[in-house]
Parts: C-alpha cells; structure tokens; sequence
C-alpha cells in the first residue's frame, strides 16, 4: 500500500501563479522527498527535508514538512511551463530501508 | 556523468520469454532498487540491495528475480513473463537517500 498519497492528482495553473501540492504519509518517517517527473522520463531528486526540519527551500520550491500531521507540502512559486511534470513524494520509513512514493500530482502550467 | 543506464528502453516480449533488463550506476553507489510504475498505482518497488551480495524483496517482487554480483551492476529477470508484467520499470541508485534514476524500460508481454 502506497505510504504517501498527495493531494491534488491533477493542478491546472497559468505561468507565474504559485502551484502547491500536499503529502500525507502513515508512519514515522526519517525523512520526505519530492521528485519530479516529465512524461514517461525517469524521475529526477527535487528537496529532500529529514523528520527534525520543518521548512526548506531550494530556488523556486519550498518544502513544509509537519510531522504531527504526518504531512509535506510543496510549493512551485513563480511557475513555469517548464514545471509541467507530475511531482511525487517519497517517505523514508524509520522501520525499513525502503523509500516508498505516493501516487503524484500532475502539474500542468499553462504559458 | 553521474548516470544511471538501463537497457533495452523499449521491449515487447512474448508470455514466458525470459528475459533481463540491465541497470548500471557509475557513481560507486551501494543501494540500488527496481520499481514499476503503472498508472493509477504509482511507483512500486520490486527488489532491493543494499551491497553486494546483498538484495531484498520490495512490495511487488512476485515474477521477478535480481543479483547483485558487482557494485554497479544491478540486473532485473523476469523468468517467464506473464501480461501482468507490461509496465514502466525504473531502476535506481543511492548513497545517501536521494536516489538517482534510470530512464525506464517500457516492457510490454503480449
């Protein structure tokens, strides 16, 4: 079963609007990551935020993440039609040496 | 160029024709991992290892086999394929968490 399950599936957006996309997972984790994915590519290392952080930016990309929630939320700012992709999260279980995805958001930017 | 290279990227294959998808790291890394990525199930991992020598059974690995002989080298067989096999499979490395993928191999069974 799938430990991370993001919200929403499918986000429409124009380019420069912010795009944000929520990550909710089951067990303790000791950390969470956010990979992108262009159609049919490989998936490509976005942020990773370990359990005892709470907020991390890369560039345009701002990742939350709240443990008591159990939930990670990714923020696009200034988007671009370059960021259509679909966006997974990925929880590193503190029981298992396994990084287990959610089942993604696809971001489409409308220029 | 730190990279991770499976082949064939495309294949079709027939029920029960064995066959093995390669995947090769170049960046020394120790773990390396399969999934399968089908639509509307997300990415499922299929074997692991940690080392070599070393390799584990992920949340799908039922039909599938791997080795882990050399650090880099990290091949999946499918010993005798059914249908339920076509997907998209990706294989990646890792050292310290973040995992590196591969292109994928788009493996369809008739």
């Amino acid at each position: 079963s799938q430990q991370g399950e993001e919200d929403p599936q499918a986000l429409s957006i124009q380019e420069g609007e912010n795009a944000t996309m929520n990550c909710s997972y089951k067990t303790s984790i000791n950390n969470l990551q956010w990979y992108r994915q262009n159609s049919g590519r490989g998936l490509v290392h976005l942020i990773l935020i370990r359990s005892n952080e709470r907020e991390k930016h890369s560039g345009r990309l701002r990742v939350t993440l709240d443990t008591s929630k159990k939930s990670s939320s990714l923020l696009i700012t200034a988007s671009r039609a370059a960021d259509t992709a679909s966006y997974f999260c990925a929880t590193d279980e503190a029981a298992g040496n396994k990084l287990t995805f959610g089942g993604g958001t696809r971001v489409l930017v409308k220029p | 160029e730190a990279q991770v290279t499976q082949n064939p990227r495309y294949l079709i294959t027939v029920t029960g024709k064995k066959l093995t998808v390669t995947c090769s790291q170049n960046m020394n890394h120790e773990y390396m991992s399969w999934y399968r990525q089908d639509p509307g199930l997300g990415l499922r991992q299929i074997y692991y290892s940690m080392n070599v020598e070393v390799t584990d059974k992920g949340d799908v690995p039922e039909g599938y086999k791997v080795s882990r002989k050399e650090k880099r080298n990290f091949p999946l067989i499918l010993e005798s394929p059914s249908p339920n096999q076509t997907s998209l499979y990706f294989c990646a490395s890792s050292s310290s968490g973040e995992l590196f993928f591969g292109e994928g191999s788009r493996l369809t069974v008739l």
